[in-house]
């Protein structure tokens, strides 16, 4: 069946540092992936998606590629801030539902 | 307007209240679900709705009761629920089950404490 596997946290992370979570995921076909973040105490908000093979998604200076090969989503992004301290969700679409991942908790500290 | 509304933000209940809980989307989409998540783990599927008729219950529990009045609206009916029952219960709509590119829009979530 479909699932995700994601790295697990907490990270904890200086400001301005690199940030890598991997995630990776076990499908039949080729599902939409994406990469949700929840702020502590609100609901979950999509941060990017990558819809085949080789797309790259990008929002808020965060980036993950849809890696066929690897069947791999991994988040990156080159310089985190304290504001981006939250839980960070990788999911892939089944048919009628998402599929998460565990989750990873990042915390960036001045 | 990518929005999802919940209210209410918070409710606290007693075992044997009955309460609902009420999400509404302007997004036009025709795929409405509710989601509960415990602290520290993802969200966990309760039930879907596609073009209004419930199209998945996830073996939850009938003290649970959802409600799909029309293409905008979902409700969650909560009646003699139990301590462990305590979440964040979480609504989102999609274009459809299928289609589109296939993510999920998220309100901000009704947090539950069940006394």
């Amino acid at each position: 069946g479909n699932s995700v596997t994601q790295m697990e946290g907490p990270v904890t992370l200086s400001e301005e540092a690199f940030l890598t979570i991997n995630c990776t995921y076990t499908a039949t076909g080729y599902p939409s992936l994406f990469w949700y973040v929840q702020y502590p105490g609100e609901g979950l908000q999509l941060l990017l998606k990558a819809t085949k093979a080789d797309d790259k998604g990008s929002n808020k200076g965060f980036e993950a590629t849809y890696r066929k090969e690897t069947t791999s989503f991994h988040l990156e992004k080159g310089s985190v801030q304290v504001s981006d301290s939250a839980v960070y969700f990788c999911a892939l679409r089944g048919y009628n539902k998402l599929i998460f991942g565990a989750g990873t908790r990042l915390a960036v500290h001045p | 307007d990518t929005e999802v509304t919940q209210t209410p933000k918070h409710l606290v209940m007693g075992m044997t209240n009955k309460k609902s809980l009420k999400c509404e989307q302007h997004m036009g989409h025709r795929a409405m679900y509710w989601y509960k998540q415990k602290a520290k783990k993802p969200p966990e599927l309760m039930f879907v709705y596609s073009y209004e008729k419930l199209s998945i219950n996830e073996s939850v529990p009938s003290r649970f009761s959802p409600e799909c009045p029309n293409s905008s609206l979902l409700n969650l009916h909560l009646h003699a629920l139990q301590p462990e029952d305590s979440a964040l219960y979480l609504c989102a709509s999609s274009q459809g089950l299928a289609g589109g590119t296939g993510e999920l829009f998220f309100g901000e979530g009704s947090r539950l404490t069940v006394l």
